[in-house]
């Protein structure tokens, strides 16, 4: 069976400090991969997917910044923090474009 | 722009009854539908996928779809006190595209 992981569960950056952030799935080939956010009091936002290693698309113009390096790995990163990027970051996974499955998440607090 | 609007409640329901969750959305295009659980302070757990006009049951649960009104619709008959969460509508067109999500309807089943 297939397995999300992400790391850490919680952290906590100051501003403009850097972020790295990430995701392995186990139990699959080939998935297509997704990074969302959630902040508090709004919907799930995606933020970046990809369709294989090294193919990075991204829906919102951001800070951040996403890749692939390898088939079941997706990392998410910044350079510098904003207080506006806290939130409950989460990576799915889905194949062939069908469901998607989330893992546990990670919860940023910007400080 | 895609847009998946649900009523954020609480929508409060006896224990027993069935509990009726609703969302509309604004994307003609939209080809998939997903109903997600998420208690509070976890990830988004799927429940339910619809991909065509109609009913579909699994166990306690029965999504609804009605494309030509933009509606999709959650039943969940017998409702126990551990389903109260919130729940998140998701629309999707297909492919690799990630989901878009309505902001939830948070659900409280009385004992």
């Amino acid at each position: 069976s297939q397995t999300i992981h992400q790391w850490p569960a919680t952290l906590v950056q100051p501003v403009g400090s850097p972020l790295s952030l990430e995701c392995t799935v186990e139990g699959t080939s080939n998935p297509n991969l997704y990074w969302y956010r959630q902040a508090a009091g709004r919907g799930l936002q995606l933020l970046f997917y990809s369709v294989g290693i090294g193919q990075i698309s991204s829906e919102v113009p951001q800070n951040l910044s996403a890749s692939r390096p390898q088939d079941r790995q997706f990392i998410l990163s910044s350079k510098k923090l904003l207080l506006s990027d806290s939130g409950f970051y989460l990576c799915a996974w889905s194949l062939a474009g069908y469901e998607q499955y989330f893992g546990p998440g990670t919860r940023l607090t910007v400080t | 722009q895609k847009e998946v609007e649900q009523n954020s409640g609480p929508l409060s329901v006896p224990e027993g009854a069935i509990a009726s969750l609703n969302c509309t959305y604004s994307d003609r295009g939209s080809q998939s539908f997903f109903w997600y659980r998420q208690y509070s302070g976890k990830s988004p757990e799927l429940i339910m996928s619809i991909y065509s006009n109609g009913d579909k049951e699994d166990g306690r649960f029965t999504a609804q779809l009605n494309k030509a009104s933009q509606y999709v619709s959650l039943l969940i008959r017998d409702s126990q006190p551990s389903d109260s969460a919130t729940y998140l509508c998701a629309s999707s067109g297909g492919g690799a595209d990630g989901l878009t999500f309505g902001k939830g309807t948070h659900l409280i089943i009385q004992p």
